[in-house]
């Protein structure tokens, strides 16, 4: 199974500040198809999974601009540009190129 | 606007089933590949099933293999998780989602398995 790491467990930021995590993968998550299918996901408190970004950097509908993704092969970045209120939750990746799927522990944003 | 609601959640004994449903509208759901995902109290996400848009394709994680089985009623645009032989460790808040073409993740709301005695 691909063991996903994230970093740091967790992130007090200043409001306005920007805020980066990153996700690193046990093996490539270059897909045979030539995709890379690394998704980032928001968990607000007591809400559902949401997913923003999907293929390394690809924003999903309704996403704000200050979110942003990286990387490639074994290593990934979410980065927020200016962490709002409404950015504290908990962010996980994901890997969607090998059954079975698998998620990285999560990362808590807070505001400091 | 896409919509899945689970319903099926709730308390069962050690050793029991359930069955979860999860009603979708607003898409083509027979166009889709669908997915379960659960969630432990306070944990993080572990992915339990994926089926293809006609059925013909099941993947599940090692630990439901031979318990937990994946369905769908295309003509209903109903997902389905019967699941069979339940352990404490099933307990969860399980998640339907849809699966876009590039593994996008259309979560619903989720439903709550209590496995207790």
């Amino acid at each position: 199974d691909i063991v996903m790491t994230q970093t740091p467990l967790s992130s007090p930021v200043t409001l306005g500040q920007p805020a980066s995590i990153s996700c690193r993968s046990s093996q490539s998550l270059v897909h045979s198809d030539g995709n890379t299918y690394l998704s980032w996901l928001q968990q607000r408190p007591g809400q559902p999974p949401r997913l923003l970004i999907y293929k390394i950097s690809n924003r999903f509908s309704g996403v704000p601009d200050r979110f942003s993704g990286s990387g490639a092969g074994t290593d990934f970045t979410l980065k927020i540009s200016r962490v709002e209120a409404e950015d504290v939750g908990v962010y996980y990746c994901m890997q969607a190129t090998q059954f079975p799927l698998t998620f990285g522990g999560g990362t808590k944003v807070e505001i400091k | 606007e896409v919509q899945l609601v689970e319903s099926g959640g709730g308390l069962v004994q050690p050793g029991g089933s359930l069955r979860l449903s999860c009603a979708s509208s607003g898409f083509t759901f027979s166009s889709y590949w669908m997915s379960w995902v659960r969630q432990a109290p306070g944990k993080g996400l572990e992915w339990v099933a994926n089926i293809k848009q006609d059925g013909g394709e099941k993947y599940y994680v090692d630990s439901v293999k031979g318990r937990f089985t994946i369905s769908r009623d295309n003509a209903k645009n109903s997902l389905y998780l019967q699941m069979n032989s339940l352990r404490a460790e099933d307990t969860a808040v399980y998640y339907c989602a849809r699966v876009g073409s590039g593994y996008d993740y259309y979560w619903g709301q989720g439903t709550l398995v209590t496995v207790s005695s």
